[in-house]
């Protein structure tokens, strides 16, 4: 059976600071990892994805996500953050064949002028 | 190109009664998907369709939620009867295959209140 983790309900960080969201993983055989953000009233977005190769992932808004494999971690990451980037993030998990997809609990983002 | 569409897109019933909420996925997408959102439980995958046929139904809660997908561009998911803790955002989600198989578009989702 495949299950993410996402252990902090809340991340509270400074507008130009450094944000880390925490997300660890369990599948059998090579995963499909997934980041996506939900604003207040809406679906969910995508914002990256890793299936292979580099370990560290790029994505949309200046967002990035480290896979390592060792600890089965993809946490999100962003080298400054912006008051609009508070949201509610999910991190999802895919097995081999991303078929099915299972989403974390999310964390709420709050970035603070 | 419109993105997936869900209707209704807020419906208030009382319990007893039927409640069917409708999907129209992305045009060429070859899987959907149909979750719930409550906050004590969070994002649960309810059931998902690949090419119209249902893959894996372990989500769907019990015997008063179906869900069908006649064609590539329609799907529903009924709750018949409905009870009150049934109330929550579904949403519902479509998937191309290919080389970005995986990625999810999500609609705007159903708030369901039952009352």
């Amino acid at each position: 059976a495949q299950s993410v983790a996402q252990p902090e309900d809340q991340v509270n960080v400074a507008e130009g600071n450094p944000l880390t969201v925490k997300c660890t993983y369990s599948v059998s055989g090579n995963p499909y990892l997934f980041w996506y953000v939900q604003y207040p009233n809406r679906g969910l977005q995508f914002l990256l994805k890793y299936i292979t190769g580099d370990n560290l992932v790029k994505g949309s808004y200046g967002f990035e996500a480290e896979f390592n494999k060792s600890q089965t971690s993809f946490h999100l990451k962003k080298p400054s953050a912006l008051v609009s980037d508070s949201a509610l993030y999910f991190c999802a998990v895919g097995g081999s064949s991303a078929s099915k997809i299972i989403f974390g609990s999310g964390t709420r983002l709050s970035i603070r002028p | 190109d419109a993105g997936v569409i869900q209707s209704p897109r807020h419906e208030v019933t009382e319990m007893g009664q039927e409640v069917t909420l409708r999907c129209k996925p992305i045009s060429g997408h070859n899987s959907l998907f149909w979750y719930r959102q409550t906050m004590m439980r969070g994002l649960e995958l309810l059931i998902y369709f690949n090419n119209n046929v249902p893959i894996d139904d372990s989500g769907m809660p019990e015997d008063r939620f179906s869900a069908k997908m006649p064609n590539a561009s329609f799907s529903t998911l009924k709750i018949q009867p409905s009870e009150p803790r049934d109330s929550a955002v579904y949403f519902c989600a479509s998937s191309p295959g290919g080389g970005r198989k995986g990625e999810l578009f999500f609609g705007e989702g159903s708030r369901l209140t039952v009352l």
